[in-house]
């Protein structure tokens, strides 16, 4: 079984632009968690969608939005892309919401 | 809110020896799950082991285990004849199993560098 993929692996973005970022589940996974890793903050969560339905968001401002499709890949944006928002971004996908979560190899995001 | 607390951020093991990694959390729930992950070098996150708070037993996988202590939220990972390949970042997660504000959310600590020594 293949398994979460994320697409690009590497980014670099000037201030101000935006970004898509893509991840594609484990197969009959519905659930898809996005995590923001950077030095200084460590792992922090992003967003949860579970059939299409944000379930659940941290504390990140608007300018961070995510959506899911019926086949259960996710994209996660960026939009007015801040210096800050350098880091690797996870995403990781469960069988069920509460169970052990699988992560692809993530996105590294370098904004310039 | 959780929090999770791993006080050591670096531990270093000779090959073939045992290790013991610490991770504390903070949580008023009864129900959750605790979780090792590793990430190497190449940031992928490999899940190691998983406890389940309602299990009093503490959980194993092959050189893997874990000292779980429910009343004093401590949740420690033993890695035992130490490996060139273990040398990776740890990171100790909670989930909570109380759905709403908690779904598809882990809380990690801060993590812990690995070094293994030939």
């Amino acid at each position: 079984k293949a398994g979460v993929t994320q697409t690009p692996r590497y980014l670099i973005k000037t201030r101000g632009q935006q970004v898509t970022l893509s991840c594609s589940p484990i197969s009959g996974h519905r659930s898809v968690s996005w995590y923001q890793q950077t030095p200084g903050q460590g792992l922090q969560f992003l967003f949860e969608y579970f059939s299409e339905t944000q379930r659940n968001k941290g504390n990140f401002p608007g300018r961070f939005s995510g959506r899911q499709f019926s086949n259960s890949r996710s994209e996660m944006n960026v939009s007015t892309l801040e210096l800050g928002d350098s880091a690797l971004y996870l995403c990781a996908s469960s069988r069920t919401s509460g169970r052990e979560q699988f992560f692809g190899p993530g996105t590294r995001l370098t904004v310039l | 809110a959780q929090t999770v607390t791993q006080s050591q951020p670096e531990m270093s093991v000779q090959e073939a020896e045992t290790v013991t990694l610490s991770c504390t959390y903070d949580t008023s729930e009864s129900d959750y799950y605790l979780f090792w992950y590793k990430q190497p070098p190449s940031r992928q996150m490999i899940l190691v082991i998983r406890q389940e708070a309602y299990k009093q037993q503490n959980a194993t996988e092959n050189r893997f285990s874990v000292n779980f202590q429910k009343a004093a939220k401590s949740f420690s990972l033993k890695i035992s004849d130490s490996q060139l390949g273990d040398a990776a970042m740890y990171f100790c997660a909670y989930r909570s199993d109380a759905g709403g504000t908690s779904y598809g959310k882990l809380t990690f600590g801060q993590g812990t560098i690995l070094t293994v020594h030939p």
